[in-house]
């Protein structure tokens, strides 16, 4: 079956650690995005790609990092600089990434700082 | 500034009833889409339907549809015939810039049997 998978589903940060949270599709999508939730808030956008070895900064990109090495990956790494990661995070892709697409989600990371 | 608002956190409605979840939002632009994504507990988030902007049409997918105002930037989710699967956040999407989607704070939807 066709679709994003994300891993692993819970991920725990120690305090100056950086982690990194896979994001993989087969869905032959250009363009690849991740978001991040807060509690009673909706998804913000971390940052996007609509092409390999091409990402742009979304809403709240500080303290994060990503790569666009293959088509298919889209991997995102929360630094030690993020001082508040504890939030779900979701990834996304679309065809092309025009604003008439609709995404398709994984199911999600949560991230927890120990 | 490109805003998209969702004025109700919660909402009930019980089984086989009707339920409308309210949106609003704000652009310059003349063109463009609307979009509903539903969230169940599974947190996978699902599009329910979308609205072309410039169609004078209201958009339905089975027992989902829109009341869309462009005048007055409204996009609302109807919901007939609810069922227990329903239960979920809905959140109202509108993309800026031709390429992000920026999302509402979401409006949690409990189906009571």
């Amino acid at each position: 079956d066709g679709g994003i998978t994300q891993s692993p589903k819970y991920l725990f940060r120690k305090e100056g650690q950086n982690v990194t949270l896979s994001c993989e599709q087969n869905l032959n999508h250009d363009a690849m995005y991740w978001y991040r939730q807060d509690p009673g808030q909706g998804l913000r956008l971390i940052y996007y790609s609509q092409i390999v070895n091409d990402f742009q900064k979304g809403d709240i990109a500080e303290g994060y990092s990503v790569s666009r090495e293959k088509k298919e990956s889209f991997p995102l790494t929360v630094t030690s600089a993020q001082k508040n990661p504890t939030a779900f995070y979701l990834c996304a892709s679309s065809n092309y990434g025009s604003q008439h697409e609709k995404l398709f989600f994984g199911s999600g990371t949560q991230l927890s700082v120990l | 500034a490109q805003t998209v608002t969702q004025s109700q956190p919660e909402m009930s409605v019980q089984e086989a009833e009707t339920v409308t979840l309210s949106c609003t939002y704000d652009t310059s632009e003349n063109n463009y889409y609307l979009f509903w994504y539903k969230q169940p507990p599974s947190r996978q988030m699902i599009l329910v339907i979308r609205q072309e902007a410039y169609k004078q049409q209201n958009a339905t997918e089975n027992r989902f549809s829109v009341n869309f105002q462009k005048a007055a930037k409204s996009f609302s989710l109807k919901i007939s015939d609810s069922q227990l699967g329903d239960t979920a956040m809905y959140f109202c999407a509108f993309p800026i810039n031709t390429d992000k989607l920026i999302f509402g704070t979401g409006t949690r939807l409990q189906v009571f049997p």
